[in-house]
């Protein structure tokens, strides 16, 4: 069972370019989130999805696209990149939050120069 | 915004000691659910115990357990016996109980165990 795998694990970009991370899950979750850590600020929320076709803005959108056209992936857009966007970078997933919590897959680590 | 609230930055611990990280939240609702969250230098977020609101009983997951004061808003993590792994990151967390179940996340606490 691999759970939650996002690909790639280490990104450097240049200002402008895009890329997408991926993020797969292998556990039949309908919920699907993406989060981005800073140092010393926690985790924001970028992106929700609460099935397959439903997705929703958290609190940190802007800069960011995703899609759920299947439920096993939730890849997050980066257009434009930006010097503010370098972050870890967390997907994650659960069956049922308040019962489960989430599973986090390992995390993206991106550096836009 | 309603918010999660770590005030400890650090925290350091001796080994098999006992050390309790604070966490208070904000929030209108009455039904919701707390976590903390450990995340190793791997980077892994990993699930060290889950608290409903509407319990009194404080959770326990062996040498983790809760104290949850609800008037308080306030849901501290106790680790006892502390060891060497238990060095980390802690996060704390609110679940909102809404339909997209969103988790508000703390600006986390990291623990050193020493000998």
């Amino acid at each position: 069972n691999a759970g939650v795998t996002q690909t790639p694990k280490f990104r450097i970009l240049k200002i402008g370019q895009s890329m997408t991370l991926q993020c797969t899950q292998d556990m039949n979750h309908n919920y699907m989130y993406w989060y981005r850590q800073d140092p010393g600020m926690g985790l924001k929320l970028i992106y929700y999805s609460v099935g397959a076709g439903i997705t929703d803005k958290g609190e940190v959108p802007n800069g960011y696209n995703v899609s759920r056209s299947t439920t096993e992936d939730f890849p997050l857009r980066l257009e434009l990149a930006a010097p503010s966007q370098t972050s870890v970078y967390f997907c994650a997933s659960s069956f049922s939050p308040r019962n489960y919590g989430y599973t986090f897959g390992s995390g993206t680590r991106l550096t836009v120069v | 915004a309603q918010t999660v609230t770590q005030s400890q930055p650090e925290m350091s611990v001796q080994e098999a000691e006992t050390v309790t990280l604070s966490c208070t939240y904000d929030t209108s609702e009455s039904d919701y659910y707390l976590f903390w969250y450990k995340q190793p230098p791997s980077r892994q977020m990993i699930l060290v115990i889950r608290q409903e609101a509407y319990k009194q009983q404080n959770a326990t997951e062996n040498r983790f357990s809760v104290n949850f004061q609800k008037a308080a808003k306030s849901f501290s993590l106790k680790i006892s016996d502390s060891q060497l792994g238990d060095a980390a990151m802690y996060f704390c967390a609110r679940l909102d109980t809404g339909t997209a179940s969103k988790l508000t996340f703390g600006t986390g606490t990291r623990l050193q165990v020493t000998l």
